[in-house]
């Protein structure tokens, strides 16, 4: 079955260091996103793709780049972690290009930030 | 829309009865509509869909309810039963499909 996967689902990282979380999706969708999760401000919006070597800001984007060089995968960077990027990340895709359609969405990747 | 967490909004209903979980979103341009679950650890998962062009849409249990007037939407679950305990976001999108996420409700089912 296609699906939407995402690793590692847990990191403990260091203040400063390079982080990369992995999403790869198997339903050959051209939209990907990326959003993190905390107490108090629900999923926002972190960058976005309409499909390979397409990427987007989104509405919390500082601190964070990603890349899309093939259709199944939107690889998350954090170029130097932070303490505040201490949250729950979510990858998610959708079929419809550009057009507004159902995010499928990855069981999420915790990281921690020391 | 976007606080969720502490404060979440809790509803509380018993096996067998039915849930009804509101709202309010904000861009009146938003022209297509989804309710998710989330599990506790889990990723969100789609529940059902709405377009704008719609005022209601069923599924199997759930229904949706969709007041452009006043910027509403509504997640009717039928027959509530323990496996619905999670929490429930509305998500707005147009031209582009950046969901914006409402509030979260928090669902507990009483058995």
């Amino acid at each position: 079955d296609a699906e939407i996967t995402q690793s590692p689902r847990h990191k403990i990282t260091e203040t400063g260091r390079q982080v990369t979380l992995a999403c790869h999706q198997t339903w050959n969708h051209n939209n990907m996103f990326w959003y993190r999760q905390d107490l108090g401000h629900g999923l926002r919006l972190i960058h976005y793709s309409y499909g390979v070597q397409d990427t987007n800001k989104g509405e919390v984007s500082d601190g964070y780049s990603v890349s899309r060089s093939n259709t199944e995968d939107l690889p998350l960077t954090l170029e130097s972690a932070a303490s505040s990027q201490t949250s729950v990340y979510f990858c998610a895709s959708s079929a419809r290009d550009r057009g507004p359609d159902t995010q499928y969405f990855g069981p999420g990747t915790r990281l921690t930030v020391l | 829309g976007e606080n969720v967490g502490l404060h979440l909004p809790t509803l509380s209903v018993q096996e067998g009865d039915n849930s009804i979980i509101n709202c309010a979103y904000s861009n009146s341009a938003s022209d297509y509509f989804i309710w998710y679950k989330q599990e506790s650890g889990k990723g969100p998962q789609f529940i059902i869909d709405i377009r704008s062009n719609m005022d209601k849409r069923q599924g199997q249990r759930v229904t949706v309810l969709l007041n452009k007037t006043v910027k509403h939407l509504s997640l009717q679950i039928a027959a509530t039963q323990p496996g619905d305990s999670a929490v429930y976001f509305c998500a707005e999108t147009g031209y582009g499909n950046k969901l914006v996420f409402g509030a979260g409700t928090i669902l507990r089912v009483k058995s």
